[in-house]
């Protein structure tokens, strides 16, 4: 119930392509899906965030998805970069614990330039 | 702004010994957590504080792992004694609050190693 799964766990895109990475929850009671950008030595740092009433958030070439009857999100970088190599986490919170986040396992991303 | 500094950045125990790991959070944020991040694994909260309590501990391993946040503002997490399975990256985070959408924090972490 307080899993996130997230696929796949590592991916390979051309430079300028679009990289795609889900997640699937089942707890109705999350309340918020961050998305963290983490690189090797640092600790995650948020990327992006959307709420279950919203269907799609767009920041720059970051795109959050939706689908809250399917309980899915996902997370799309178009124009996908060589800087943007690093490790991709999906999360959830449980509102009422208090900001609590539950991560998915990363997904590897790396962009051939 | 400073980010959330950790030390140290590595550790190399033998197993059975204890270890530290300090925290000093971002100035005025009130909700400090602590996280482990085993390799290949996202991060598991292992301790919340809000202030000086704790709000949430559900999986701290209460046996050996132990964590203060005195005066509210720094923390240390301390294993005592260390199992191999405790080799991870040992995460702090801080925010401005613990309710609403507070955007965490993440500190670069201390690398445990235990032989």
């Amino acid at each position: 119930q307080q899993q996130v799964k997230q696929s796949p766990q590592s991916l390979i895109v051309q430079k300028g392509g679009i990289s795609i990475i889900n997640c699937a929850y089942e707890n109705t009671a999350f309340d918020y899906f961050p998305w963290y950008q983490q690189f090797p030595g640092k600790g995650p740092a948020l990327l992006i965030a959307i709420r279950p009433d919203v269907s799609e958030k767009k920041e720059g070439r970051f795109t959050i998805s939706f689908n809250k009857s399917a309980k899915q999100f996902s997370l799309h970088i178009m124009d996908s970069q060589p800087g943007d190599s690093a490790t991709y986490f999906c999360a959830a919170r449980v509102g009422r614990y208090g900001n609590k986040l539950v991560f998915g396992a990363g997904t590897i991303l790396r962009v051939k330039s | 702004e400073a980010g959330v500094a950790q030390s140290p950045r590595y550790k190399i125990i033998e197993k059975r010994q204890s270890v530290a790991f300090w925290c000093n959070p971002i100035s005025g944020h009130a909700t400090l957590y602590w996280y482990q991040q085993i390799l290949g694994q996202g991060p598991k909260l292992l301790i919340q504080f809000q202030n000086n309590g704790v709000v949430d501990d559900s999986q701290l391993p209460k046996d050996r792992f132990s964590a203060e946040r005195l005066k509210g503002v720094d923390s240390t997490l301390k294993i005592q004694p260390a199992k191999l399975e405790d080799s991870a990256v040992y995460l702090c985070a801080s925010s401005y609050g613990a309710s609403g959408t507070y955007e965490q924090y993440f500190g670069p972490g201390t690398r445990l190693t235990v032989t």
